[in-house]
């Protein structure tokens, strides 16, 4: 089946703008969630959305916005870019089970550079 | 506050020999960890997990130990081989929020080499 899908691959912005970065799940899975990752830091995640409701939030300022659509396809948005947003946005898919042994299926990922 | 922390940014081994990566926690409410590994251009994809009852899990050249009382755990690769060559992620998930939020170490980089 088919693979949890990001688009775009790699963007380049700059300061004051924003951005919209897409994922389309696994076919079935109800649960998107979105994670960060920097140069030496781990992923940190941004929130997630299930059955179109938003279920988890990290800390993250309000500049970073979700959604996700009744086909569980999902969107992330950063407002107000700033050059410490330049990262690899990752996209991740799962049942959604709420706890143990949810194993979260990622795509390869939106590389975002802010100049 | 780093709650999943992986000391060694690197690691390298030969091939055929084992490796080691090692991973500490400080939330004694984290329930459930797995490892993740990441190739370059890729995205993470799961390898093992482990719930915080057991203190032992295998699949094939891959077990993970977790030692609750020290708050560790390790992933054991034997043999190792070249292309198990990645960035590997240590990541964990507790009782008080859903699975899909995970707290990820930094990752270590593993190098196997021929």
């Amino acid at each position: 089946k088919a693979g949890v899908t990001q688009t775009p691959r790699y963007l380049i912005k700059t300061r004051g703008q924003q951005v919209t970065l897409s994922c389309s799940p696994i076919s079935g899975h109800r649960s998107v969630s979105w994670y960060q990752q920097t140069p030496g830091q781990g992923l940190q995640f941004l929130f997630e959305y299930f059955s179109e409701t938003q279920r988890n939030k990290g800390n993250f300022p309000g500049r970073f916005s979700g959604r996700q659509f009744s086909n569980s396809r999902s969107e992330m948005n950063v407002s107000t870019l700033e050059l410490g947003d330049s990262a690899l946005y990752l996209c991740a898919s799962s049942t959604g089970q709420y706890s143990g042994a949810n194993v979260l299926t990622f795509g390869a990922g939106s590389r975002l550079t802010v100049l | 506050d780093q709650q999943v922390k992986q000391n060694s940014p690197s690691l390298s081994v030969q091939e055929g020999r084992i490796s080691i990566l090692n991973c500490d926690y400080t939330n004694s409410m984290f329930d459930y960890f797995l490892w993740y590994k990441k190739y370059p251009a890729e995205g993470p994809t799961f390898l093992i997990s482990i719930s915080s009852i057991k203190d032992k899990n295998e699949d094939g050249r891959f077990t993970v130990f977790l030692n609750k009382s020290a708050k560790h755990l390790s992933l054991h690769i034997v043999p190792s081989q070249p292309g198990d060559s990645a960035v590997y992620f240590c990541a964990a998930s507790g009782v008080e929020t859903s699975g899909s939020r995970l707290t990820f170490g930094e990752g270590t980089q593993l190098t196997v080499n021929p």
